[in-house]
Protein backbone atom coordinates (compact mmCIF):
# COMPACT_ATOMS: atom_id res chain seq x y z
CA UNK A 1 0.00 0.00 0.00
CA UNK A 2 1.33 3.19 -0.96
CA UNK A 3 2.57 5.57 2.42
CA UNK A 4 4.29 8.22 0.69
CA UNK A 5 2.90 10.59 -1.93
CA UNK A 6 4.89 13.38 -3.52
CA UNK A 7 4.37 16.31 -5.43
CA UNK A 8 5.70 17.60 -7.54
CA UNK A 9 5.75 14.89 -9.86
CA UNK A 10 7.96 16.46 -11.97
CA UNK A 11 10.46 19.12 -11.62
CA UNK A 12 11.94 21.33 -14.04
CA UNK A 13 14.27 24.14 -13.09
CA UNK A 14 17.75 25.71 -13.97
CA UNK A 15 21.20 25.41 -13.31
CA UNK A 16 21.52 27.49 -10.01
CA UNK A 17 17.91 27.64 -8.66
CA UNK A 18 16.93 25.54 -5.69
CA UNK A 19 14.39 22.86 -6.03
CA UNK A 20 11.88 21.95 -3.02
CA UNK A 21 10.01 18.58 -3.16
CA UNK A 22 7.23 17.93 -0.89
CA UNK A 23 5.84 14.21 0.92
CA UNK A 24 3.37 13.06 2.68
CA UNK A 25 2.78 10.04 4.64
CA UNK A 26 -0.35 8.54 6.33
CA UNK A 27 1.03 6.84 9.43
CA UNK A 28 2.64 7.83 12.46
CA UNK A 29 6.45 7.50 11.57
CA UNK A 30 9.84 7.27 13.71
CA UNK A 31 11.87 8.59 10.85
CA UNK A 32 11.36 9.60 7.51
CA UNK A 33 14.18 8.92 5.03
CA UNK A 34 14.97 10.55 1.36
CA UNK A 35 16.40 8.65 -1.57
CA UNK A 36 18.00 9.75 -4.91
CA UNK A 37 18.13 7.72 -8.03
CA UNK A 38 19.54 8.51 -11.00
CA UNK A 39 18.14 6.92 -14.13
CA UNK A 40 17.80 3.62 -13.86
CA UNK A 41 20.24 2.71 -11.16
CA UNK A 42 20.39 1.92 -7.73
CA UNK A 43 19.01 4.21 -4.76
CA UNK A 44 21.30 5.94 -2.82
CA UNK A 45 20.56 7.39 0.74
CA UNK A 46 20.80 11.38 1.08
CA UNK A 47 19.19 11.70 4.86
CA UNK A 48 16.97 10.26 8.03
CA UNK A 49 15.15 12.48 9.88
CA UNK A 50 14.09 11.39 13.12
CA UNK A 51 10.24 12.18 14.32
CA UNK A 52 11.70 14.37 17.11
CA UNK A 53 13.89 16.83 14.40
CA UNK A 54 12.00 19.18 12.37
CA UNK A 55 14.70 20.29 10.32
CA UNK A 56 18.01 18.86 9.23
CA UNK A 57 21.08 19.56 7.14
CA UNK A 58 23.89 18.20 4.90
CA UNK A 59 25.41 20.11 2.69
CA UNK A 60 23.38 21.83 0.08
CA UNK A 61 20.37 19.27 1.74
CA UNK A 62 17.91 20.87 3.82
CA UNK A 63 14.73 18.36 5.38
CA UNK A 64 12.07 19.44 7.01
CA UNK A 65 9.36 17.16 8.79
CA UNK A 66 6.10 18.18 10.49
CA UNK A 67 4.80 15.27 12.48
CA UNK A 68 1.45 17.33 12.60
CA UNK A 69 0.93 17.37 8.84
CA UNK A 70 2.47 14.03 8.22
CA UNK A 71 4.87 15.66 5.73
CA UNK A 72 8.07 16.69 4.68
CA UNK A 73 9.89 18.51 2.22
CA UNK A 74 13.41 18.43 0.82
CA UNK A 75 15.17 21.22 -0.70
CA UNK A 76 18.66 21.28 -2.81
CA UNK A 77 19.97 24.84 -2.54
CA UNK A 78 22.33 25.97 -5.88
CA UNK A 79 21.26 23.01 -8.04
CA UNK A 80 23.62 21.29 -10.72
CA UNK A 81 23.33 19.43 -13.71
CA UNK A 82 23.93 16.36 -11.69
CA UNK A 83 21.42 16.75 -9.39
CA UNK A 84 18.99 15.18 -12.15
CA UNK A 85 17.48 12.75 -10.68
CA UNK A 86 14.54 11.19 -9.28
CA UNK A 87 13.92 11.73 -5.19
CA UNK A 88 12.10 9.23 -3.09
CA UNK A 89 10.56 9.99 0.32
CA UNK A 90 10.50 6.29 2.35
CA UNK A 91 9.10 5.79 5.48
CA UNK A 92 8.74 2.07 7.57
CA UNK A 93 5.43 0.64 7.73
CA UNK A 94 6.24 -1.86 10.31
CA UNK A 95 9.85 -2.47 11.83
CA UNK A 96 11.04 -3.59 8.20
CA UNK A 97 9.37 -2.62 5.66
CA UNK A 98 10.19 0.58 4.11
CA UNK A 99 7.56 1.76 1.80
CA UNK A 100 8.56 4.37 -0.86
CA UNK A 101 6.68 7.78 -2.15
CA UNK A 102 5.91 7.89 -6.03
CA UNK A 103 8.99 10.27 -6.25
CA UNK A 104 9.71 13.40 -7.83
CA UNK A 105 11.25 13.71 -11.31
CA UNK A 106 13.80 16.49 -11.03
CA UNK A 107 15.66 17.94 -14.25
CA UNK A 108 18.09 20.37 -13.94
CA UNK A 109 18.51 22.38 -17.32
CA UNK A 110 22.26 24.03 -17.82
CA UNK B 1 33.66 -1.14 2.10
CA UNK B 2 30.27 0.40 1.99
CA UNK B 3 28.67 -0.87 -1.26
CA UNK B 4 26.04 -3.62 -2.76
CA UNK B 5 27.14 -5.54 -5.93
CA UNK B 6 24.53 -6.86 -7.99
CA UNK B 7 25.52 -9.63 -10.61
CA UNK B 8 24.30 -10.13 -13.64
CA UNK B 9 23.83 -6.10 -14.42
CA UNK B 10 21.41 -7.36 -17.04
CA UNK B 11 19.51 -10.58 -17.88
CA UNK B 12 17.08 -11.40 -20.83
CA UNK B 13 15.20 -15.08 -20.05
CA UNK B 14 12.75 -16.94 -21.47
CA UNK B 15 9.48 -17.93 -19.79
CA UNK B 16 10.89 -21.35 -19.45
CA UNK B 17 14.67 -20.77 -18.24
CA UNK B 18 16.01 -20.92 -14.49
CA UNK B 19 17.92 -18.10 -13.71
CA UNK B 20 19.46 -16.82 -10.33
CA UNK B 21 20.23 -13.13 -9.43
CA UNK B 22 22.91 -12.67 -6.61
CA UNK B 23 23.69 -9.88 -4.24
CA UNK B 24 27.05 -9.15 -2.10
CA UNK B 25 27.80 -7.14 0.75
CA UNK B 26 30.67 -7.08 3.00
CA UNK B 27 29.46 -3.86 5.39
CA UNK B 28 28.47 -6.68 8.43
CA UNK B 29 25.07 -5.66 7.72
CA UNK B 30 22.60 -8.58 9.03
CA UNK B 31 19.40 -7.36 7.59
CA UNK B 32 19.29 -7.89 3.41
CA UNK B 33 16.49 -6.80 1.26
CA UNK B 34 14.64 -7.49 -2.48
CA UNK B 35 12.90 -5.01 -4.38
CA UNK B 36 11.07 -4.94 -7.62
CA UNK B 37 10.83 -1.90 -9.68
CA UNK B 38 8.76 -1.33 -12.48
CA UNK B 39 9.70 1.76 -14.83
CA UNK B 40 8.33 4.99 -13.49
CA UNK B 41 7.33 3.55 -10.31
CA UNK B 42 9.13 3.50 -6.65
CA UNK B 43 10.84 0.62 -5.72
CA UNK B 44 8.43 -2.94 -3.74
CA UNK B 45 9.32 -4.77 -1.02
CA UNK B 46 9.56 -8.76 -2.32
CA UNK B 47 11.45 -9.75 0.70
CA UNK B 48 13.40 -9.11 3.89
CA UNK B 49 16.07 -11.64 4.94
CA UNK B 50 16.93 -10.65 9.23
CA UNK B 51 20.06 -12.57 10.33
CA UNK B 52 19.74 -15.11 7.37
CA UNK B 53 16.31 -15.95 7.85
CA UNK B 54 13.20 -15.10 6.19
CA UNK B 55 11.54 -12.48 7.99
CA UNK B 56 8.83 -10.67 5.67
CA UNK B 57 7.61 -12.17 2.26
CA UNK B 58 5.38 -9.55 0.40
CA UNK B 59 3.00 -12.31 -0.90
CA UNK B 60 5.27 -12.87 -3.74
CA UNK B 61 4.94 -15.74 -6.19
CA UNK B 62 6.57 -18.61 -5.83
CA UNK B 63 8.10 -18.59 -9.49
CA UNK B 64 10.75 -16.00 -6.99
CA UNK B 65 13.10 -17.97 -4.60
CA UNK B 66 14.91 -16.23 -2.03
CA UNK B 67 17.65 -17.53 -0.44
CA UNK B 68 20.18 -16.24 2.08
CA UNK B 69 23.22 -18.60 2.22
CA UNK B 70 25.39 -16.54 4.29
CA UNK B 71 25.26 -12.85 5.90
CA UNK B 72 26.89 -11.40 3.36
CA UNK B 73 25.11 -13.42 -0.01
CA UNK B 74 21.82 -12.66 -0.92
CA UNK B 75 20.20 -14.70 -4.20
CA UNK B 76 17.32 -14.58 -5.76
CA UNK B 77 16.02 -17.60 -7.72
CA UNK B 78 13.49 -16.94 -10.88
CA UNK B 79 11.52 -20.08 -12.67
CA UNK B 80 9.06 -19.79 -15.02
CA UNK B 81 8.77 -16.08 -15.21
CA UNK B 82 5.97 -14.16 -16.84
CA UNK B 83 6.58 -10.93 -19.39
CA UNK B 84 5.14 -8.87 -16.69
CA UNK B 85 8.20 -9.69 -14.33
CA UNK B 86 10.17 -7.59 -16.37
CA UNK B 87 11.74 -4.65 -14.16
CA UNK B 88 14.82 -3.70 -12.04
CA UNK B 89 15.31 -5.85 -9.59
CA UNK B 90 16.86 -4.07 -6.54
CA UNK B 91 19.15 -5.43 -3.30
CA UNK B 92 19.47 -3.80 -0.31
CA UNK B 93 21.06 -4.04 2.90
CA UNK B 94 20.92 -2.34 6.69
CA UNK B 95 22.87 -3.05 9.42
CA UNK B 96 19.10 -3.48 11.24
CA UNK B 97 15.12 -2.80 10.96
CA UNK B 98 14.41 1.40 10.44
CA UNK B 99 17.87 2.03 9.35
CA UNK B 100 19.24 2.90 6.69
CA UNK B 101 19.45 1.00 3.31
CA UNK B 102 21.84 0.75 1.12
CA UNK B 103 20.73 -0.16 -2.40
CA UNK B 104 23.15 -2.30 -5.17
CA UNK B 105 23.26 -1.16 -8.95
CA UNK B 106 20.35 -3.10 -9.51
CA UNK B 107 19.64 -6.11 -12.14
CA UNK B 108 17.69 -5.21 -15.10
CA UNK B 109 15.49 -7.96 -15.95
CA UNK B 110 13.88 -8.61 -19.26
CA UNK B 111 11.51 -11.49 -19.76
CA UNK B 112 10.43 -12.79 -22.63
Amino acid sequence: SQQGEEDPQALSIQEGENATMNCSYKTSINNLQWYRQNSGRGLVHLILIRSNEREKHSGRLRVTLDTSKKSSSLLITASRAADTASYFCATFQGAQKLVFGQGTRLTINP
Amino acid sequence: DTEVTQTPKHLVMGMTNKKSLKCEQHMGHRAMYWYKQKAKKPPELMFVYSYEKLSINESVPSRFSPECPNSSLLNLHLHALQPEDSALYLCASSRAGQETQYFGPGTRLLVL
